[in-house]
């Protein structure tokens, strides 16, 4: 019940291509779910945020859209540029008592071809 | 300075060594974590401090002992570890849980450690 279930596992796209990346949970109390970017050789860091209040939040070229009955979310990367080549983790926890400490997925290690 | 620093960013050591990772932040939190990063693997919570003291101990074994002295600063003492323990080990910070705040994790670039 504390997993939090990532794919795919590795994605490759062009530049200008939309990466979605998808994640699953059980725990019905979670209601923080953020997404983590890591590059090679850095810490991962924070990218977006979304709580259950909201189905979709966006924040530049990226969009999370969260499905609360799936209990479901996932990561959207509009017009993606070689820059955004990372891996990237979403995560989940109960954030009112619970705050720093995520459930995090297995990761996406995402590449962007030019 | 400012963010997560870890040192050292690489260490290689026997099963038989005794040596600590240490971390320090700069961001007046008072919370931080220690994460295992393992290959294809979700990062793994070890432990976390919340105002020096030990809040969470998720099943971690006794050759990894952890300390906190301050709210700035984490160390992480290695003590007859199996070559599996091999992994990037992560630091991080944030405002403490219990408070209604995003849970933002700030991450150091971690330590690479191998056991030979």
């Amino acid at each position: 019940q504390q997993q939090v279930k990532q794919s795919p596992q590795s994605l490759i796209v062009q530049k200008g291509g939309i990466p979605i990346i998808n994640c699953a949970y059980e725990n019905t109390a979670f209601d923080y779910f953020p997404w983590y970017q890591q590059f090679p050789g850095k810490g991962p860091a924070l990218l977006i945020a979304i709580r259950p209040d909201v189905s979709e939040k966006k924040e530049g070229r990226f969009t999370i859209s969260f499905n609360k009955s799936a209990k479901q979310f996932s990561l959207h990367i509009m017009d993606s540029q070689p820059g955004d080549s990372a891996t990237y983790f979403c995560a989940a926890s109960r954030s009112y008592n619970q705050g720093g400490k995520l459930i995090f997925g297995q990761g996406t290690e995402l590449s962007v071809k030019p | 300075e400012t963010g997560v620093t870890q040192t050292p960013r690489h260490l290689v050591m026997g099963m038989t060594n005794k040596k600590s990772l240490k971390c320090e932040q700069h961001l007046g939190h008072n919370a931080m974590y220690w994460y295992k990063q393992s290959a294809k693997k979700p990062l793994e919570l070890m432990f976390v401090y919340n105002f020096k003291e030990q809040t969470e101990n998720n099943s971690v074994p006794s050759r990894f002992s952890p300390e906190c002295p301050n709210s700035s600063h984490l160390f992480l003492h290695l003590h007859t570890l199996q070559p599996e323990d091999s992994a990037l080990y992560l630091c991080a910070s944030s405002q403490p849980p219990g408070q209604i705040n995003t849970g933002e994790l700030f991450f150091g670039e971690g330590s690479r450690l191998t056991v030979l």
